[in-house]
C-alpha cells in the first residue's frame, strides 16, 4: 500500500529533551512538509523540502530542525528551544498536478509535555 | 492580512440538512482552491479542488469559487453523521498551501 506513515502516534517529552518525529512516504513524491496543528489555529507550516538535501523554513520554524537525506524520509526534531511543543504534528508530501501541488497527509503524531 | 480566512466556529446540523462552509482569501492571483476533511485525531484528506471560478460537484459535495469577491464555499447536501468532521479550506500560491483554521461540523442523527 502506498502512503505516508508517521511514528509514533503519541510522544511524550520531558523538559529540556529533544525528540524526533518520523515521517516516511512511499509515494515517490519529491516534496515533503511538516505542519503543526493547535485547536482553533489551523495548520501552520514548520518546514518543507522540495528535494533531497534541501529544505526551507516555514512560518514557525523556531525550535525545530529537519533533515532530508532520503527522498522517502523527512524527520522532524523538536528541540528544547521550543517552549510550547504540545500539539498535533502532521507530515505531508505532494505531487505536482500540473501547476498545483496537492498535498497528502500522514495520520499525525500527538506530542505531549510531561 | 492572512492569506485565507475561515471562521473556525463549530456547526451542528440535523441529518439531511445542507451544510454550507465559507472562506475568504486575500490574493487575487490565487487560482487553485482546495477543501480538506479531517476526522478527529486523523490527518486531513483532500476532498475536492477547483481551479479559478465556478462550481465543481462530486456526489453530495459542491465546491464553489467566486473570484470577484475572493470567496470559496463548500456545500454538503443530504448531510450524514459520517460527514461529521473538521473541514479546512486551502489555497495554493507562492509555491505553498495556505490553510484556513477549519470548521468543525457535527451532523446530528
Amino acid at each position: 500500500d502506498g502512503g505516508i506513515t508517521q511514528s509514533p502516534k503519541y510522544l511524550f517529552r520531558k523538559e529540556g529533551q529533544n525528540v524526533t518525529l518520523s515521517c516516511e512516504q512511499n509515494l515517490n513524491h519529491d516534496a515533503m512538509y511538516w505542519y503543526r496543528q493547535d485547536p482553533g489555529q489551523g495548520l501552520r507550516l514548520i518546514y518543507y523540502s522540495q528535494i533531497v538535501n534541501d529544505f526551507q523554513k516555514g512560518d514557525i520554524a523556531e525550535g525545530y530542525s529537519v533533515s532530508r537525506e532520503k527522498k522517502e524520509s523527512f524527520p522532524l526534531t523538536v528541540t528544547s528551544a521550543q517552549k510550547n511543543p504540545t500539539a498535533f504534528y502532521l507530515c505531508a508530501s505532494s505531487i505536482n498536478l500540473g501547476l498545483v501541488e496537492t498535498q497528502y497527509f500522514g495520520p499525525g503524531t500527538r506530542l505531549l509535555v510531561l | 492580512q492572512k492569506e485565507v480566512e475561515q471562521d473556525p466556529g463549530p456547526l451542528s446540523v440535523p441529518e439531511g440538512a445542507i451544510v454550507s462552509l465559507n472562506c475568504t482569501y486575500s490574493n487575487s492571483a490565487f487560482q487553485y482552491f482546495m477543501w480538506y476533511r479531517q476526522y478527529s485525531r486523523k490527518g486531513p484528506e483532500l476532498l475536492m479542488y477547483t481551479y479559478s471560478s465556478g462550481n465543481k460537484e462530486d456526489g453530495r459535495f459542491t465546491a464553489q469559487v467566486d473570484k470577484s469577491s475572493k470567496y470559496i464555499s463548500l456545500f454538503i447536501r443530504d448531510s450524514q453523521p459520517s460527514d461529521s468532521a473538521t473541514y479546512l479550506c486551502a489555497t495554493y500560491g507562492n509555491n505553498r498551501l495556505a490553510f484556513g483554521k477549519g470548521n468543525q461540523v457535527v451532523v446530528i442523527p
